[in-house]
């Protein structure tokens, strides 16, 4: 199957920095990925959608000036968590569908990068 | 916006009984995908139904699309120790890509 990569896995950071998060899709081109938010026993929250080329497409009530998103290429889309407070303390995943080798949709998940804001 | 809902939120069983898992969308999905989740991983593809009625089996795991494809389920028989995790669904209502997650049912098993 298809692989993607999340880097970090982890990172703590203090409140008001800026946290950059990578994901990769490895073996295949992704024009499209999405980020997830996670909480503790919780679903997946969808974030945005990353469209390689253009402008990530929001959900209501994500705020895109505080999660930063850019698609520079077929492979890399990176979620930049600006002036980071504890409360956006959370597990964030990717996922990307390989459109290339399953017509069904089928999304790869990246393996979710876990911040925590002092 | 689009919800989806699904029960139970936690169910613990005995090892070798059966287990199902229900998905309530909000409106008509064009699929609807499962997903299971490790403790500590990420989620990881287990199928996609696309068709009304629709009913596939994965060895101990069954899948079932509504006929109005609007509700889903997944029943594992026989539930085993490695069947542990929290299962989610996740429905589309268009050809994005976009999925809505399920709150997900979270599996223990007791040997």
């Amino acid at each position: 199957g298809a692989v993607v990569s999340q880097h970090p896995s982890r990172v703590i950071c203090k409140s008001g920095t800026s946290v950059k998060i990578e994901c990769r899709s490895l073996d295949f081109q992704a024009t499209t990925m999405f980020w997830y938010r996670q909480f503790p026993k919780k679903s997946l929250m969808l974030m945005a959608t990353s469209n390689e080329g253009s402008k990530a497409t929001y959900e209501q009530g994500v705020e895109k000036d505080k999660f930063l998103i850019n698609h520079a290429s077929l492979t890399l889309s990176t979620l930049t968590v600006t002036s980071a407070h504890p409360e956006d303390s959370s597990f964030y995943i990717c996922s990307a569908p390989n459109l290339g080798t399953s017509h069904y949709n089928e999304q790869f998940f990246g393996p979710g990068t876990r911040l925590t804001v002092l | 916006g689009q919800q989806v809902m699904q029960i139970p939120q936690y169910q613990h069983v005995q090892e070798g009984e059966d287990f199902t898992t229900y998905c309530n969308s909000s409106t008509t999905l064009s699929n609807i995908q499962w997903y299971k989740q490790r403790p500590g991983g990420h989620p990881v593809f287990l199928i996609q139904l696309v068709k009304s009625g629709e009913v596939k089996k994965q060895k101990r795991l069954t899948f079932q699309f509504g006929e109005a494809k609007k509700n889903s389920s997944l029943h594992i028989t026989a539930t085993q120790t490695t069947d542990v995790g929290t299962y989610f669904c996740a429905g589309s209502s268009s050809n994005t890509g976009k999925l809505i997650f399920g709150q997900g049912t979270t599996l223990q098993v007791k040997p």
